[in-house]
């Protein structure tokens, strides 16, 4: 069965850092891109990074770029999002979700989200 | 950026009848390896999002089969043939044929 498990959300002070983590397990990790996407009231659901099976490439929407990194350790089954400067309006529900395959490039598996509150 | 937009964005539904929601792209989603890419997802109330559609109108593993998906490059309509109780929740269209990668603002459905 797949699975990805998300941990690492918690309440941080505005400039903050976190890491957020997601583990996999289910599947062969390493055959797979993989995204995190957070839902926020204000925007809805939002793309922020990608990256390729071997963590070569790697994309960020433009809010979180230069603030945000996307990893992986595929030895370890799981993905990363390290979260520096972070601001009030990146509050939201964080989740990790598996792409299907490079060709299809839908969203097939998700996790169930953990909660990023950045706030003084 | 490729803004995706979705109508209505509350979609009350009656059991047993069927019921349709648009996503319009500003630009085309077809790739020229002749893959549409839009996906449709479902977040039912307390959940994580789900896969429904993918490419367009491919069904996915697990998806009803009163769902389907059709559209061209730039227009795109989810179809639930018959309305049922268990498909309350929020209806995402989302392209990513480039990024960034970009939802619609989001369908809800409800039951009348």
């Amino acid at each position: 069965e797949v699975q990805l498990v998300e941990s690492g959300g918690d309440l941080v002070q505005p400039g903050g850092s976190l890491r957020l983590s997601c583990a996999a397990s289910g599947f062969t990790f390493s055959n797979h891109w993989m995204r995190w996407v957070r839902q926020t009231p204000g925007k809805g659901l939002e793309w922020l990074a990608t990256i390729k099976t071997d963590g070569s490439e790697k994309n960020y929407v433009d809010s979180v770029k230069g603030r945000f990194t996307i990893s992986r350790d595929n030895a370890e089954n799981s993905l990363y999002l390290q979260m520096n400067s972070l601001r009030a309006e990146d509050t939201g529900l964080y989740y990790c979700a598996r792409v299907a395959s490079s060709g299809e490039r839908y969203l097939d598996f998700w996790g169930q989200g953990t909660l990023v509150t950045v706030s003084s | 950026d490729i803004v995706m937009t979705q109508s209505p964005l509350s979609l009350p539904a009656t059991p047993g009848e069927p019921a349709s929601i648009s996503c319009r792209s500003s630009q085309s989603l077809l790739h020229s390896n002749g893959y549409k890419y839009l996906d449709w997802y479902l977040q039912k109330p307390g959940q994580s999002p789900q896969i429904l559609i993918y490419l367009g109108s491919n069904r996915a593993s697990g998806a009803p089969d009163r769902f389907s998906g059709s559209g061209s490059g730039t227009d795109f309509t989810l179809k639930i043939s018959r309305v049922e109780a268990e498909d309350v929740g929020i209806y995402y269209c989302m392209q990513s044929l480039q990024a960034p990668i970009t939802f619609g603002q989001g369908t809800r459905l409800e039951i009348k």
